[in-house]
């Protein structure tokens, strides 16, 4: 089915290091979602985004969401060791009510502390 | 605050049993939504209520899943006859706005 692209799959990286990943799709989304999830957990809400260009922040994360409205892109300053995690793209696939979302595979994010 | 809970947060079960899911959402959001999650993938959609009302389902639902929301509260997702491939996370969220969906912490389903 639908499926958005994340990448990178994976990185390892310092604690203090800054972090990048981005998220793309063939098709145009109104609205990105951007979420952090823990082993054996559900999926917790980081940013929101539904203006094509706009940057949002959550502490030390800044999202964007790109101009052809096909990608978005997530940024973590200063990493910390909590900040591991899996971080998923979401973006609603529905025009109607029912806005059931469209992920992609995940960025698995690992902290040298 | 009262976020999204599910219950139970494990379940292991022998095949060809029966085990049914609650979720009890956000209090004040009329929107509910249950994922199926297996290792290494994104959530998948599996069923869509506004209010009382199921209003989508997944081709991934087979006849032997159902799920209701009496009274437009708590939702329930149960799965008759269990096989091993059901085995997964199974996942709620709840949204007041169109698109931002928070998740309880999911069902963990193992079948054996």
């Amino acid at each position: 089915g639908q499926q958005l692209n994340q990448s990178p799959q994976s990185m390892f990286i310092q604690e203090g290091e800054d972090v990048s990943m981005n998220c793309t799709s063939s098709s145009i989304f109104n609205t990105w979602l951007w979420y952090k999830q823990d082993p054996g957990e559900g999926p917790v809400l980081l940013i929101a985004l539904y203006k094509a260009g706009e940057l949002t922040s959550n502490g030390r994360l800044t999202a964007q969401f790109g101009i052809t409205r096909k990608d978005s892109f997530l940024n973590i300053s200063a990493s910390i060791p909590s900040d591991v995690g899996i971080y998923f793209c979401a973006g609603p696939w529905n025009a109607g009510n029912n806005r059931k979302l469209i992920w992609g595979l995940g960025t698995s994010l690992a902290v040298n502390p | 605050d009262t976020g999204v809970s599910q219950d139970p947060r494990h379940k292991i079960t022998k095949r060809g049993q029966n085990v049914t899911f609650r979720c009890d959402p956000i209090s004040e959001h009329n929107r509910l939504y249950w994922y199926r999650q297996t290792l290494g993938q994104g959530p998948e959609f599996l069923t869509y209520f506004q209010n009382e009302a199921q209003l989508e389902k997944s081709r991934l639902l087979s006849d032997r899943f159902s799920a209701e929301r009496p009274k437009g509260s708590f939702s329930t997702l149960e799965i008759q006859r269990t096989e091993q491939g059901d085995s997964a996370m199974y996942l709620c969220a709840s949204s007041f706005t169109a698109d931002e969906q928070f998740f309880g912490p999911g069902t963990r389903l193992t079948v054996l």
